[in-house]
């Protein structure tokens, strides 16, 4: 099955940087990929996806870049504030289930 | 419109017990999964239904299982638990298998097994 790699754990960055997050994942044949915020004691909510025959989508701060011949993506946040501090889960599908990655937590410092 | 209700939001059990979880999807909704979250290992996949069809399972045992019914709520039961059966337990509802235009999560049921 497909095994998703989630980097770092952990990203403490000031308020106004750019923070990058980045995932891997196992099966080539995988072709969705969306992104995931969890604030503290709340649901994981949807905040961009991109799909296979897309290499980057951006909306607004945010933005997720594709490399399917390495088969990694990432998130990217520009001038980055304290509300988006958050966990922040990357996932892949093949036109199936969802699988995560663990997660990173991103605390936005003032 | 509603989102997707968990019920109930918190749950103690004691060890051997029995447990059934419910979620009802955002109307509409024929996709329900369900995941495991737990401090460090992120959202572990349990099972998707749709249209009462269990169409894929993840690599829990069998004392975890679930159904859907026809209105497309779907419920989930862990029996003989264990203490490391605590978690917060998340249903995610989708238009479509797979959720592949975004899976809408409910708030999830937080059990603790003593």
């Amino acid at each position: 099955g497909e095994n998703v790699e989630q980097h770092p754990s952990t990203l403490s960055v000031q308020e106004g940087d750019s923070a990058v997050i980045k995932c891997t994942y196992s099966d080539s044949a995988s072709n969705y990929f969306p992104w995931y915020k969890q604030e503290l004691g709340k649901r994981p909510q949807l905040i961009i996806d991109i799909r296979s025959n897309v290499g980057e989508k951006k909306d607004q701060r945010i933005a997720v870049t594709l490399n399917k011949t390495a088969k990694h993506f990432s998130l990217h946040i520009t001038e980055t504030q304290p509300e988006d501090s958050a966990v922040y889960f990357c996932a892949a599908s093949r036109d199936s289930t969802l699988t995560f990655g663990k997660g990173t937590m991103l605390l936005v410092s003032p | 419109k509603a989102g997707v209700t968990q019920t109930p939001r918190y749950l103690i059990k004691t060890r051997g017990q029995q447990v059934t979880l419910s979620c009802s999807p955002i109307s509409g909704h024929r996709s329900v999964s369900w995941y495991q979250q737990t401090p460090g290992q992120g959202l572990q996949f349990l099972f998707e239904y749709f249209s009462e069809t269990q169409r894929n399972k993840g690599n829990f045992p069998g004392r975890f299982s679930g159904r859907q019914f026809s209105n497309s709520r779907s419920e989930m039961n862990v029996s003989t638990l264990e203490l490391g059966d605590s978690a917060l337990y998340l249903c995610a509802s989708s238009l479509s298998a797979g959720g592949r235009e975004g899976y809408t999560f409910g708030s999830g049921t937080r059990l603790t097994v003593v």
